[in-house]
């Protein structure tokens, strides 16, 4: 069975400001990693992914995580946040080889940016 | 707009009585995930189809519940003797099998229970 653990249930900083959200997962198998972002009001999003090759991966809007074998991490984070970054979010895995989405997920890090 | 819709968005129950709460995936995607979401906590997988065959349910999913997606395109969630700690956010998600792979699956924006 996989676990994830997110380190901060909220994390409020301000407009322009650096963040980094913290996820740590345990699984005795390979992992597929994930980070999902919920806006006010809207369904869960994919924001980006770990499959295999480079272990540093982008999202469109300026984020970043790093998956870190060794520490069992896969931090985001994001050199200078906006306020449209307000938003719960969530680090998830997948087993390798699943065929099919059962994601376990993290329970969540709400980050408020504010002005 | 040809995201994932739930519906009801919100559904306030006396403990006992049955409801159902219905997901309409994107079109073109052949799998549709539940999902179960309480207060603090991240979605917890209930159960996923590949068209209309349930292929796998969690433990989590007690006889009370049960899902079906009959043609294999919208899907209905049923909660029999509805007991206060069903209370949750229950999610719908679906995914093209490209993106299953990837993880990218697409989620509605869930339909909220209060039981009473």
């Amino acid at each position: 069975a996989q676990s994830v653990t997110q380190l901060d249930s909220q994390v409020p900083v301000f407009e322009e400001a650096p963040v980094e959200l913290r996820c740590n997962y345990s699984s005795s198998v390979s992992v597929y990693l994930f980070w999902y972002v919920q806006y006010p009001n809207q369904g869960l999003q994919l924001l980006l992914k770990y499959l295999s090759g480079s272990t540093l991966v982008e999202s469109i809007n300026g984020f970043e995580a790093e998956f870190n074998k060794s520490q069992t991490s896969f931090h985001l984070r994001k050199p200078s946040v906006h306020i449209s970054d307000t938003a719960e979010y969530f680090c998830a895995v997948s087993r390798v080889g699943t065929s099919y989405g059962k994601l376990t997920f993290g329970q969540g890090t709400i980050l408020t940016v504010h002005p | 707009d040809t995201g994932v819709s739930q519906n009801p968005r919100h559904k306030i129950t006396k403990r006992g009585q049955n409801v159902t709460f219905r997901c309409d995936p994107i079109s073109e995607h052949n799998r549709l995930y539940w999902y179960r979401q309480t207060l603090g906590q991240g979605p917890e997988f209930l159960t996923y189809f590949q068209n209309e065959a349930q292929l796998e349910k969690s433990r989590l999913l007690s006889d009370r519940f049960s899902a079906e997606r009959p043609k294999g395109s919208f899907s209905t969630l049923e909660i029999q003797r509805t007991e206060q700690g069903d209370s949750a956010m229950y999610l719908c998600a679906s995914s093209s099998p490209s993106g299953t792979n990837t993880g990218e699956l697409f989620f509605g924006e869930g339909s909220r229970l209060t039981v009473l």
